[in-house]
Order: structure tokens, then sequence, then C-alpha cells
């Protein structure tokens, strides 16, 4: 049982090129989330997917995109990076009742040069 | 909207000690709850605790236990007998009961180190 698995784990960048983080869960959870993790502010939701063919802005959409693919796939783009994006990406997922754990992937390193 | 704050942004102590994580929240919401995740090294995040906001017992789970102040919007978590392993950052977390999407609201983390 993988859980949820991101692809990549670590990516440089140059300011301007886009990229795709990849997310895939196997625990057939309704929702899924991406976050950034930077240091002394903890994790913040960028967006979000209730289901399956929907998704919602979180606390710092700006500068991605999102694409629930199906109900495993969740996918976050970065159409022009900057380096205000450097940050280590998690991905996550849950059932979509009551206080459900959240698991969670291993994470993206990102840096933009 | 709720935040979430660690005020604590490093601790250390000794193997086998007993120390104490704060984490206070702001909402105006009555159904909620909260979580502890460690976060070691490896980057991976774990659950280590959770609380409902409706129950008054405090959650324990083997070493780890909270205090859950509703009231006074507290939610600190005590780790007895520390391990070595138990260095790690560790995050509080809220959850407001909504119908459709969880969503969690991290606190700013609070690093441990245990020192042998």
């Amino acid at each position: 049982n993988a859980g949820v698995t991101q692809t990549p784990k670590f990516q440089v960048l140059k300011t301007g090129q886009s990229m795709t983080l990849q997310c895939a869960q196997d625990m057939n959870h309704n929702s899924m989330y991406w976050y950034r993790q930077d240091p002394g502010m903890g994790l913040r939701l960028i967006y979000y997917s209730a289901s399956e063919g929907t998704t919602d802005k979180g606390e710092v959409p700006n500068g991605y995109n999102v694409s629930r693919l199906n109900k495993r796939e969740f996918s976050l783009r970065l159409e022009s990076a900057a380096p205000s994006q450097t940050s280590v990406y998690f991905c996550a997922s849950n059932r979509d009742r009551g206080w459900d754990e959240a698991f969670f992937g291993q994470g993206t390193r990102l840096t933009v040069v | 909207a709720q935040t979430v704050t660690q005020s604590q942004p490093e601790m250390s102590v000794q193997e086998a000690e007993t120390v104490t994580l704060s984490c206070t929240y702001d909402t105006s919401e009555n159904n909620y709850y909260l979580f502890w995740y460690k976060q070691p090294p490896s980057r991976q995040m774990i659950l280590v605790i959770r609380q409902e906001a409706y129950k008054q017992q405090n959650a324990t789970e083997n070493r780890f236990s909270v205090n859950f102040q509703k009231a006074a919007k507290s939610f600190s978590l005590k780790i007895s007998d520390s391990q070595l392993g138990d260095t790690a950052m560790y995050f509080c977390a809220f959850m407001k009961h909504d119908p459709g999407a969880q969503k969690l609201v991290f606190g700013q983390g609070t690093r441990l180190t245990i020192n042998p």
C-alpha cells in the first residue's frame, strides 16, 4: 500500500520555467490537497479538491494551477516559476468525513533560481 | 479565518525527560478537531495525536498526551520519557468541521531536539 506518492522529490528550476508536480493516492480518498512549507510559517494550503472534478483555492493560490485528473491524481502546475515559489510542497489526501487523518506524500523540494 | 500559533520555535531536552509543546488557536467555530503532526528529518508528516473539540477528555497515545483547554483555546502536547527518535519538527493543526474537504490550518512548528 503506497499511500500518497509525489514526484519528483527534488527539482531545480530557472525563473520563468514551468513544471508540474504529480501526486497520486491509492486509498480511494475523495479529498486531495496541496500545501507548501516554508521556514517559520508551517504548512499553508495552496489548492484543494473535495472530489473528482472540483478544485478550490486555498490560502496561497497565486502563481499555481491544479488539475484533478481522476479520483487518484491531483497535479500542481507552476506556469512561470518565481524565486518566491522556492519551498517544499506536500500533497495530502483524506476521506471527506469527520476527522479522518490526512495522509501526506514525502514532499517535493523545489528551488527556483 | 482560523489561526494557529506555536510560540516556541525551538526546544531542547535530555533523553527521558518530559517536554511540553504549546499551541494556541483562534476560531469562532464550536465543532472542530485539533491535531499534532511530527515531521522527522525524512520530511514525512506523521500524525501523533488528535482531539475532538466536543470531547472534554484529553487524548492520549502511549507517551504522548494533550492538555486541551477549549475556553482558553489552548492545545499543548506533552511527551513523557522522551526518546532520541522524538527529535523532529512538531506542528499543531486545526480542522473545522465541514462537509466536503477537511482542510488543515497549521501552526508555525516547534523544532524539538532530544539530547542523549
